[in-house]
Formats: structure tokens, sequence, C-alpha cells
């Protein structure tokens, strides 16, 4: 079982719609969580980052961790065409230099006008 | 700042031939990770290095896979012999002391024929 387990896809929805992309993880010793967005050929960029369980808010983007179900969450209000994207969800045991990230496989999401 | 440089951009070679991919980190970054990408397994961790010491390299699939970092603005990322499955692309990302977050440079697509 992969440490970190993300619904490939191909997510396909309208504009204006609100999207939900979903992360589970099977370490309880991880405790950051980060979202990031990757466009065709190009290289992951970081769009949250959030530690422990919450919500954190940016903008049309909200994310949320569960740390009790082990479960990670990205929504997107309003998506636009532009959100067109794999969104890959990671997480790491600490913040500190020592620390490397466990990537999911991605979510490729399509924002159709 | 010009952000994480890869060179080169594309590789196309046959089975057998040494590979060579390079990396430039953000200038005043410390850490830099390299990473493989395919459809089936997603961004994986092969190896990562902090002040120019590897840390963890257990990621690194085969003996010939090998990493290097001589200094603080140039890493190597050589496969020798490389081989069909080799073929992904290859992602070098650089951090800032302290942790947070990964600047992934634009990648090198590698073919291996």
């Amino acid at each position: 079982q992969k440490e970190v387990e993300q619904d490939p896809g191909p997510l396909s929805v309208p504009e204006g719609a609100i999207v939900s992309l979903n992360c589970t993880y099977s370490n309880s010793a991880f405790q950051y969580f980060m979202w990031y967005r990757q466009y065709s050929r190009k290289g992951p960029e970081l769009l949250m980052y959030t530690y422990s369980s919450g919500n954190k808010e940016d903008g049309r983007f909200t994310a949320q961790v569960d740390k009790s179900s082990k479960y990670i969450s990205l929504f997107i209000r309003d998506s636009q065409p532009s959100d067109s994207a794999t969104y890959l969800c990671a997480t790491t045991h600490s913040g500190g230099t020592a620390s490397k990230l466990t990537f999911g496989t991605g979510t490729r999401l399509q924002v159709t006008l | 700042d010009a952000g994480v440089i890869q060179s080169p951009r594309h590789e196309v070679t046959e089975m057998g031939q040494e590979v060579t991919l390079r990396c430039k980190p953000i200038s005043g970054h410390n850490s830099l990770f390299w990473y493989r990408q395919t459809m089936m397994r997603g961004l994986e961790l092969l190896i990562y290095f902090n002040n120019n010491v590897p840390i963890d390299d257990s990621g690194m699939p085969e003996d010939r896979f090998s990493a290097k970092m001589p200094n603080a603005s140039f890493s190597t990322l050589k496969i020798q012999p490389s081989e069909p499955r080799d073929s992904a692309v290859y992602f070098c990302a650089s951090r800032g002391d302290g942790g947070g977050e990964q600047y992934f440079g634009p990648g090198t697509r590698l073919t291996v024929t």
C-alpha cells in the first residue's frame, strides 16, 4: 500500500463549479500537509501548506486536514479554466531541514467552459 | 532569481548509453532533491542532499543510478547504463534553510529507446 493514496482522475467540471480533491495517508506521524499544482509539462508549484488538523483558506482555495481519519482535501470554489492542472497532495513528518515529502500520484483536473 | 535550472529539457538516448542530468538550485538554498515522475508511480523521491551531503538515497532504484553535488550550485544525476524503463520526467527541487517549500525545476523528459 502506498503511503499516500490519491485518485488519478481525470476529473472534469464546468466553469464555476466547486471542486473537491482528496487524499488519504497511512502514517499517523505525518504532520505537515501540502497541495502542489502542476501544469502540463511544468514542475509542481506549492499551492497550500498546512500543519496538523484544521482548515486553511487562501482566496478560492481551502485546504482541510482531518488527522483522525487521515484524510486531506482541497476545495476550489468558482473553478476557472486556468485551474486545469494536476493537483498533488504531499506530506511529511516534520517541517525541518531533514524532512522529505511523500507525494500522492496526482489528480488531473479539467475545468471546461 | 531564475529559479531552479535543469538541463537538458529533453533527452532521447538508446538503451545502454550513459545519461547525465544537471541541476542548478536556487542561490542560497541548501537542500536539493531529485525526483522521478511517471504516470504509473507518480512523483518519487530518488535522493536528497543537505549542504551538499547526501542525506537519503533510499529512493535510488538501482546501482545504475548515481547522484553528486560537488558544490552548492550544481548537482548531477547519472544513469549508466540506461534502460527503457528509466523513461520518465526527472525533476530537481531546492529548498532554503529551515524547511518549508520546495521549488521545482522544469524537469528533464528522458526517453530511452
